[in-house]
């Protein structure tokens, strides 16, 4: 039982350079998530997926689009990246059942110059 | 957007000393409360879940409480080690079901 997977670990990227993150979980949770990380403000939530075949955007949705592959995968798309776009993206989970506790994956560090 | 607030920022005890931060979040459609537990280069996990106001959980020197009705939760480390150095998020889950995380607290302990 891995829980939650994201690959790369790290990227390096060119301004207007394209990649996509990869996440994966295998707890059958319905709902994922993606955030970023930046020194000084927590976790900001990008995109949402309450469940397979449904999206939504989060607090800061500009400059990114996702898919949700199916329920195991939920992958972020940066189409064109800007150096704002450098910071730590995790990739989590949620177990709906009681408590909406979230499983977080090992996060990805993305640096954009 | 939701407005949950960590105090102090960043904080640094002695090992053994004992250590509280403070989680201050929305009042009104209260759902939940989270606290997880963020070391360096490692993901954040789940601390504890309260619901109820005057909720206590504890586990192990961490203990936490709640108080939905004037919207604060308190994290306590009694006697902490350098272990528990690690930054300690809090999240507020209100009548949408998602967490708004706070800033967190970034802990410290020296031997």
């Amino acid at each position: 039982n891995a829980g939650v997977t994201q690959t790369p670990k790290f990227q390096v990227l060119k301004t207007g350079q394209s990649m996509t993150l990869q996440c994966a979980q295998d707890m059958n949770h319905n709902s994922m998530y993606w955030y970023r990380q930046d020194p000084g403000m927590g976790l900001r939530l990008i995109y949402y997926s309450a469940s397979e075949g449904t999206t939504d955007k989060g607090e800061v949705p500009n400059g990114y689009n996702v898919s949700r592959l199916n329920k195991r995968e939920f992958s972020l798309r940066l189409e064109s990246a800007a150096p704002s776009q450098t910071s730590v993206y995790f990739c989590a989970s949620r177990d709906i059942r009681g408590t909406d506790t979230q499983y977080f994956g090992p996060g990805t560090r993305l640096t954009v110059l | 957007i939701l407005n949950v607030e960590q105090s102090p920022q960043s904080l640094h005890v002695q090992e053994g000393d004992s250590t509280n931060f403070t989680c201050s979040f929305p009042s009104s459609n209260f759902y939940a409360l989270h606290w997880y537990r963020w070391e360096t280069a490692k993901s954040p996990e789940a601390l504890f879940v309260m619901t109820l106001n005057g909720d206590e959980k504890k586990k192990g020197r961490i203990s936490a409480t709640l108080n939905t009705k004037e919207g604060y939760s308190y994290l306590y480390i009694k006697g902490s080690q350098p272990e528990d150095s690690a930054t300690y998020l809090c999240a507020f889950s209100g009548s949408a079901r998602q967490l708004t995380f706070g800033s967190g607290t970034q802990l410290t302990v020296l031997p």
